[in-house]
């Protein structure tokens, strides 16, 4: 129950093309849903983050979807380019401890 | 603002051997987690620090102990070293214990040989 699931394992997407990350989740106690930018040698950054009482949310080139009945959520990446190249992770966590509960990670990588 | 910052970047130890890592939390935060990421691996939670006590433990054994200091810094001790022990160490800190964003610090990379 505690598990975030997460797909594809990697991605190529030609630049200015549409990138598309998703994640499901079992626990419907989550209520925090962030994802986080990675690269190379480097922690984790927090790219955008959703709650539940919303079902879309929008930063810049980027976009979580939130689909509460179906308990998945997706980041989609708009115009991605080849900047955008880094490992993606799918977090969530409860508000009675915010514990992270990570996906695996979709490594995307933009062709020029 | 200074970031998160940790210490060593690398570190190789034999196994069962010790180590400690260290993580320098961000200016104003007082909440510390820690994370261990295996290669080509999601993070998985180890424990949290609240104002130096302990706010919650992930599914590791009790030879992975934490400390947290008055000034909100962190270590990570890990005892009798074993080969799966081998992963990147994040630290990460937050605001306070109950707000939602977590900052990362680059992180410790830990071989044992």
């Amino acid at each position: 129950q505690q598990q975030v699931k997460q797909s594809p394992q990697s991605l190529i997407v030609q630049k200015g093309g549409i990138s598309i990350i998703n994640c499901a989740y079992e626990n419907t106690a989550f209520d925090y849903f962030p994802w986080y930018q990675q690269f190379p040698g480097k922690g984790p950054a927090l790219l955008i983050a959703i709650r539940p009482d919303v079902s879309e949310k929008k930063e810049g080139r980027f976009t979580i979807s939130f689909n509460k009945s179906a308990k998945q959520f997706s980041l989609h990446i708009m115009d991605s380019q080849p900047g955008d190249s880094a490992t993606y992770f799918c977090a969530a966590s409860m508000d009675s401890n915010y514990q992270l509960i990570w996906g695996a990670g979709t490594k995307l990588i933009i062709k020029p | 603002e200074t970031g998160v910052t940790q210490s060593p970047t690398h570190l190789i130890k034999t196994r069962g051997q010790q180590v400690t890592l260290r993580c320098s939390s961000q200016s104003g935060h007082n909440t510390v987690s820690w994370y261990q990421q295996a290669l080509g691996q999601g993070p998985q939670f180890i424990f949290q620090y609240y104002r130096e006590e302990e706010n919650g433990r992930g599914n590791f054994p009790p030879r992975f102990s934490g400390l947290q200091f008055p000034n909100y810094s962190s270590e990570l001790n890990v005892n009798a070293l074993e080969l799966d022990d081998s992963a990147l160490y994040l630290c990460a800190s937050s605001q306070d214990r109950r707000t939602d964003t977590q900052y990362f610090g680059p992180g410790t990379r830990l071989t044992v040989l």
